[in-house]
């Protein structure tokens, strides 16, 4: 199947500094792709939808300053948290869409834990 | 409201059982799909089985398949010959109309365990 690689899987970081995560399709062309946060024991919350070329769509109560959404090419989108707090600790996983498979799937990559000491 | 419902946050089956996990789901969309994702304590979301909302037929993908009874809004995923490499959370997900943008939005899961 697809591959969507997203690195770091895990990061440590210092309040206030920025972390910048990475989500890449491997083996096909993703127009679209979703970052989404995920609290412990709890689902999915859809953070923003990433376009190629054009500024992300962000969901209501999420700060598009907070939150810096990249997607520069059709393989690659990055999720910058800025001045990281430790209240931004969560995971972090991005999918992806491939448009040739059509709607049928949505690949996930790994995630990224992220934790502000 | 609640788009995607998952009442059971967890289930227990014995080993080489099958399981029903449930899911309801809520839209007015004549064209939407319906995801089931298993999540491992690993974090990574797996693409189990989809249901289109226009598929005459259950879907099925090895021991998975979706008891999807469009009447009643329900999307149940059943595992046959459970396993012990089954236990996990999953998510059952829907998408609502045909284009490639649109987002998934995600039940709140149930956990299963697996007994040997």
């Amino acid at each position: 199947g697809a591959v969507v690689s997203q690195h770091p899987s895990r990061v440590i970081c210092k309040s206030g500094t920025s972390v910048k995560i990475e989500c890449r399709s491997l083996d096909f062309q993703a127009t679209t792709m979703f970052w989404y946060r995920q609290f412990p024991k709890q689902s999915l919350m859809l953070m923003a939808t990433s376009n190629e070329g054009s500024k992300a769509t962000y969901e209501q109560g999420v700060e598009k300053d907070k939150f810096l959404i990249n997607h520069a090419s059709l393989t690659l989108s990055t999720l910058t948290v800025t001045s990281a707090h430790p209240e931004d600790s969560s995971f972090y996983i991005c999918s992806a869409r491939d448009r040739a498979r059509g709607l049928t799937e949505a690949f996930f990559g790994q995630g990224t834990r992220l934790t502000v000491v | 409201a609640q788009k995607i419902t998952q009442t059971q946050p967890g289930m227990f089956v014995q080993e080489k059982e099958a399981v029903t996990l449930d899911c309801t789901y809520d839209t007015s969309d004549p064209s939407y799909g319906l995801f089931w994702y298993k999540q491992p304590s690993s974090g990574e979301m797996i693409f189990l089985i989809y249901q289109g909302s226009y598929d005459q037929q259950n879907a099925t993908e090895g021991r998975y398949s979706l008891n999807f009874q469009k009447a009643r809004k329900s999307a149940n995923l059943v595992i046959s010959a459970s396993q012990l490499g089954d236990s996990a959370m999953y998510f059952c997900a829907m998408r609502e109309g045909m284009d490639s943008s649109y987002k998934l939005i995600f039940g709140s899961g149930t956990r299963l365990l697996v007994r040997p």
